[in-house]
């Protein structure tokens, strides 16, 4: 059965920092990957969504990277803003499982001004 | 501009009662999804549907059950609320290609049951 695990849980930051989250997996036959952001009591909003057959994908600030052999995907946000802060949510969709997504816990995003 | 869209934002239960929560998307999606988030445990997928009249069970589908008589509505039901049914529910929605196609997720209806 498909994990997923993200690390760090929490990180704070200052303003202007470029930082890195991280996801991994246990099943590497995935169809694809997004990353999702969730503001406090609301719902999920998509970032990005690399396919399976891609290495990353890039929207603004924000560049998603797949290793899919690996179990791996990166979250890299440049020139971090206080309007980051959120928790971003790290959901491959399972071969096993007609591509349903898995997600993971989170990483709980705080970025000071 | 894609929308997934739920009946109530916060909805307040008695132990017992029957509870409908309905889900509407307005992109013509073929699959669609009832999760349910609680603080420690994440996400998790109660029940799915790739077709009208077409359920699927996920991993948590005990003391529920869905309805899909249209394309674009899905409702979960709530036969008899229990407390450990109060939780943040999500519902989302997604095309026909397990590849391509981005997942969208509604506002979210905070339900606690009394």
């Amino acid at each position: 059965k498909q994990e997923v695990t993200q690390i760090p849980a929490a990180l704070s930051v200052p303003e202007g920092e470029n930082l890195v989250l991280n996801c991994s997996f246990t099943d590497s036959a995935i169809y694809n990957l997004q990353w999702f952001r969730q503001d406090p009591g609301k719902g999920l909003t998509s970032l990005l969504l690399i396919q399976s057959s891609q290495r990353e994908q890039t929207s603004g600030r924000l560049n998603a990277s797949l290793d899919k052999s690996s179990g791996r995907s990166t979250l890299y946000i440049a020139a971090s803003q206080p309007g980051d802060s959120a928790t971003y949510l790290c959901a491959p969709g399972d071969g096993g499982s007609q591509g349903n997504l898995i997600f993971g816990k989170g990483t709980k995003l705080s970025v000071k001004p | 501009d894609v929308k997934v869209t739920q009946s109530s934002r916060y909805l307040v239960k008695r132990t017992g009662e029957k509870v409908f929560l309905e889900c509407v998307q307005d992109m013509d999606h073929e699959n669609m999804f009832w999760y349910r988030q609680d603080p420690g445990l994440g996400l998790r997928l109660i029940y799915f549907s790739y077709d009208v009249k077409m359920k699927e069970k996920g991993d948590i589908p005990e003391g529920y059950s869905v309805s899909r008589e249209k394309k674009e509505r899905f409702s979960l039901i709530l036969e008899s609320a229990s407390t450990n049914q109060t939780s943040m529910y999500l519902c989302a929605s997604r095309g026909q290609g397990p590849s391509t196609d981005t997942q969208y997720f509604g506002p979210g209806t905070r339900l606690t049951v009394l």
